[in-house]
């Protein structure tokens, strides 16, 4: 099973300002099969990143993801106040697949 | 526009089966461009992946879970199932299913439903 380790457990940023999240996997990721989702309270999960780099279908372009093999990142150039919430990345380059356990971004 | 939605019981007592139905529409679960799937989250938790279906009906889980779980799709109501036997409280999370997009480059659950809470207790 691959281990996949987020990175920090919370990032405290005001708006404006520039996030880096880190997803770090315990062994190479088949063909960059890396995913970034957010989350709200109370609501399910939505698609940001899939394949490492691609945004999903109407995600804004201040989202971008980056990385192979081991390590991936998720960038939000300007934060806005709707993106507040908590992330969470996943693998599915196997036939098992993982979630990291979330990095919260909050209001500093 | 397509949507998901869970449902099935809200309690469930322990050592019992766990079943829940993921009901889709805008969308055939028996066409061979999706993959669906299921995913829980224990309160305050994160997100654990449970296992996926192909149309075609082959399943892969989670090694965690695999001993218990079933998935399985019924073409003719546009549905697929979970069900999970054996259950103790930590199995009390809420439950979505998603939808996967297959192809050269698949786009893992990307559509979603609202989840349904699952609570085991006696």
């Amino acid at each position: 099973e691959i281990v996949l380790t987020q990175s920090p457990g919370t990032l405290s940023l005001s708006p404006g300002e520039r996030a880096t999240l880190s997803c770090r996997a315990s062994q190479s990721v088949t063909s960059s099969h890396l995913a970034w989702y957010q989350q709200k309270p109370g609501q399910a999960p939505r698609l940001l990143i899939y394949a490492a780099s691609r945004r999903a279908t109407g995600i804004p372009d201040r989202f971008s993801g980056s990385g192979s093999g081991t390590d991936f990142t998720l960038t939000i150039s300007r934060l806005e106040p709707e993106d507040f919430a908590v992330y969470f990345c996943l693998q599915y380059g196997n036939s098992a697949w993982t979630f990291g356990q979330g990095t919260k971004v909050e209001i500093k | 526009q397509v949507r998901l939605q869970e449902s099935g019981p809200g309690l469930v007592k322990p050592s019992e089966t766990l079943s829940l139905t993921c009901t889709v529409s805008g969308g055939s679960v028996s066409s061979s461009s999706y993959q669906w799937g299921w995913i829980r989250q224990p309160p305050g938790g994160g997100l654990e992946w449970i296992g996926n279906i192909y149309y075609s009906g082959n399943t892969y889980y989670n090694p965690s879970l695999k001993s218990r779980v079933t998935i399985s799709v019924d073409t003719s109501k546009n549905q697929f199932s979970l069900k999970l036997s054996a259950v103790t409280g930590a199995d009390t999370a809420v439950y979505f299913c998603a939808r996967q997009i297959d192809g050269y480059i698949p786009v893992p659950f990307d559509y979603w439903g609202q989840g349904t809470l699952v609570s085991v207790s006696s």
